[in-house]
């Protein structure tokens, strides 16, 4: 099983649309999670850390269930410029590891 | 510009050929990591150097692979007699390790095509 694991898309929404990704993992020893943004072509971005307790940034709001091993990222209000793979993260030993991503693709 | 910056953005090459990637990170960052990602995957981790210490390789990273940081600062990534299965981007990654939770910075990568 991979460490991480999320659906590659591609998410097809609307403008304004609310969209979520999930994403499990493997290790249940992991402390640290994050989510990650990557547009084409270009280095993968910090978009924010994931807390237990949950947490909000503006339109993006990120959630971690341990007793199930996943974590989420809803987007509220999806804009064109939201358009990217959204990398699950999680805080290994020395290093992040990264999930394959999904690929939003917001349309006009 | 005060990110990581990554050395040359493209490499082709010929199978056999040695090919050598430069990182330099953002000055203040003790901690650098190489990853590779192919298209559609996500980044996989190679290498990780805290200072000039090489403190953990992957098992990707086959002996036709040495990365080296020789004073703390820069660091460098070859590929012996290159595989048209190395084509990747190969992209380096800092930050200052302060405590858990640690934000990296990602290069721009160095896209290696192996004809």
């Amino acid at each position: 099983r991979k460490e991480v694991e999320q659906d590659p898309g591609p998410f097809n929404v609307p403008e304004g649309a609310t969209v979520a990704f999930n994403c499990t993992y493997s290790n249940s020893a992991s402390q640290s999670f994050f989510w990650y943004r990557q547009d084409c072509r270009k280095e993968p971005k910090l978009l924010m850390s994931v807390y237990s307790s949950g947490n909000e940034d503006g339109r993006f709001t990120a959630q971690l269930n341990r007793a199930s091993q996943y974590i989420s990222l809803l987007i509220r209000d999806s804009k064109l410029s939201d358009s990217a793979t959204y990398l699950c993260v999680w805080e290994g030993t020395n290093k992040l590891i990264f999930g394959t991503g999904t690929l939003l693709a917001v349309q006009p | 510009d005060t990110g990581v910056s990554q050395d040359p953005r493209h490499k082709i090459t010929k199978r056999g050929q040695n090919v050598t990637f430069r990182c330099d990170p953002i000055s203040e960052h003790n901690r650098l990591y190489w990853y590779r990602q192919t298209l559609g995957q996500g980044p996989e981790f190679l290498t990780y150097f805290q200072n000039e210490a090489q403190l953990e390789k992957s098992r990707l990273l086959s002996d036709r692979f040495s990365a080296e940081r020789p004073k703390g600062s820069f660091s460098t990534l070859e590929i012996q007699r290159t595989e048209q299965g190395d084509s990747a981007m190969y992209l380096c990654a800092s930050s200052a390790g302060i405590g858990r939770s640690e934000k990296l910075f990602f290069g721009s990568g160095t896209q290696l095509s192996v004809l």
